[in-house]
């Protein structure tokens, strides 16, 4: 059973354009979550998917910032019109619908805009 | 709404000597704790956790942790580290009985020397 997948693992963009990340969760697992850590910060919470449904986005930028759980396909966070604060690790996590919320984490995509 | 606090940001240990990670949260319903741990450039790892149960939760790689209700803590400890422990231990604290997302503390680099 693979682990959850992120891609890109490295993403450079300039300022003003678009950035697109790609999480595939676990097999047999329903729920995502992104996250986004900053250096000598911890995790913070973006968004939590379920497919084709948005539970809770209370983490996400007002602007700029969307995500996608598509009934076929990966979860997708998108950021238009990138700016320096943006530069960031992203973490994507996954959970099965099951008590406990155990998360399994992705290995990242870092973001830099130059 | 809960919060996490991990009082200490750096801790530098000499290989074979004891180690607590200090971890208080704070939230008002009860909740699932949880160990993290990430070594550099790497996505986080679930270290252990405590849903319910026995107060003390252990890993397999001689970890453990003791939730204390009254004190609001989820320390972790190990009688003796080595070199490999080297990484950065994230505490993080969900709310209890349902799904969503984690609230993290901002990290504790454990840096284990010879």
């Amino acid at each position: 059973n693979a682990g959850v997948m992120q891609n890109p693992r490295h993403l450079v963009r300039r300022r003003g354009q678009e950035a697109r990340l790609r999480c595939s969760p676990m097999k047999g697992h329903s729920h995502v979550y992104w996250y986004r850590q900053l250096p000598e910060e911890g995790l913070k919470f973006m968004v939590y998917l379920q497919k084709e449904n948005i539970i809770d986005e209370s983490g996400m930028p007002k602007e700029r910032f969307s995500a996608e759980f598509p009934k076929e396909g990966p979860s997708i966070l998108r950021i238009q019109q990138v700016v320096r604060g943006d530069s960031a690790a992203y973490f994507c996590a996954s959970s099965p619908l099951a008590e406990g919320n155990e998360q399994f984490f992705g290995p990242g995509t870092r973001l830099t805009v130059l | 709404a809960q919060s996490v606090t991990q009082l200490d940001s750096q801790v530098p240990v000499f290989e074979e000597a004891p180690v607590e990670l200090r971890c208080n949260y704070s939230s008002s319903v009860s909740v699932y704790l949880f160990w993290y741990v990430q070594y550099p450039n790497q996505g986080l790892q679930l270290l252990l956790k405590y849903l319910s149960g026995s107060t003390l939760v252990k890993s397999i790689n001689g970890f453990e942790a003791e939730f204390n209700k009254s004190q609001t803590s989820f320390h972790l400890r190990k009688p003796s580290v080595h070199i490999s422990d080297t990484a950065e231990y994230f505490c993080a604290v969900s709310r209890g009985g349902s799904q969503g997302n984690l609230i993290f503390g901002k990290g504790t680099k454990l840096s284990v020397k010879p």
